[in-house]
């Protein structure tokens, strides 16, 4: 059964700092991964979707990578802001016409 | 604007209720998913539906009962069979097709037992 692990499930940086979130994953055959931003008792917002073909996509500060051979994903946040404080998701769709199966996130906090 | 609605924001349950929560997205998605968050477990599916009137469990369906009788909707049934039902309800929908989109969520169902 897929899982999908984050790590670290906490992280706190000063303003400015470029930091990478982790996301592994057990079973490499998935169809897509998708990067989700969480604020305090709201819903998700998508960041960003890689297809399985992909390697990474990019919107404005941020970059996702996929690796599927070692099951990693990496969301890359440059030049962070306290604005950018909040919880990431990282979530899988072993394969099409599945549901997403997610990590614990983590919880980022970028200090002023 | 195109999204997920979801209603109501806080719901209160007494023992031995059942309660139904709400929702509706205008984004003409075929799937639409049920998930429950507690605090440090993440999220865990419930139900989900690929197309109207099909519907399939997920990790935790005891306790819970879906309908999907139109496609912009998939209300959720929280049933006194649930024991522990405190916690937050996110609804999601994606298109289907050759290749699937972004999946939306909506903005979440707080429910407590009081």
């Amino acid at each position: 059964k897929q899982e999908v692990t984050q790590i670290p499930a906490a992280l706190s940086v000063p303003e400015g700092e470029n930091l990478v979130l982790n996301c592994s994953f057990t079973d490499s055959a998935i169809y897509n991964l998708q990067w989700f931003r969480q604020d305090p008792g709201k819903g998700l917002t998508s960041l960003l979707l890689i297809q399985s073909s992909q390697r990474e996509q990019t919107s404005g500060r941020l970059n996702a990578s996929l690796d599927k051979s070692s099951g990693r994903s990496t969301l890359y946040i440059a030049a962070s802001q306290p604005g950018d404080s909040a919880t990431y998701l990282c979530a899988v769709r072993p394969q099409a016409g599945t549901a997403l199966i997610f990590g614990k996130g983590t919880t980022l906090s970028v200090s002023s | 604007d195109g999204g997920i609605t979801q209603s109501p924001k806080y719901l209160f349950r007494k023992e031995g209720q059942n309660v139904t929560l709400s929702c509706e997205q205008n984004l003409n998605h075929d799937a639409m998913y049920w998930y429950r968050q507690d605090p440090g477990q993440g999220l865990r599916l419930i139900y989900y539906s690929q197309i109207v009137n099909d519907f399939q469990k997920g990790d935790i369906a005891e306790g819970y009962s879906v309908s999907r009788e139109k496609k912009e909707s998939f209300p959720l049934t929280v049933t006194s069979a649930q024991k522990n039902p405190t916690a937050f309800y996110l609804c999601a929908s994606t298109s289907r097709g050759p290749r699937y989109t972004e999946a939306f969520f909506g903005q979440g169902t707080r429910l407590t037992v009081v």
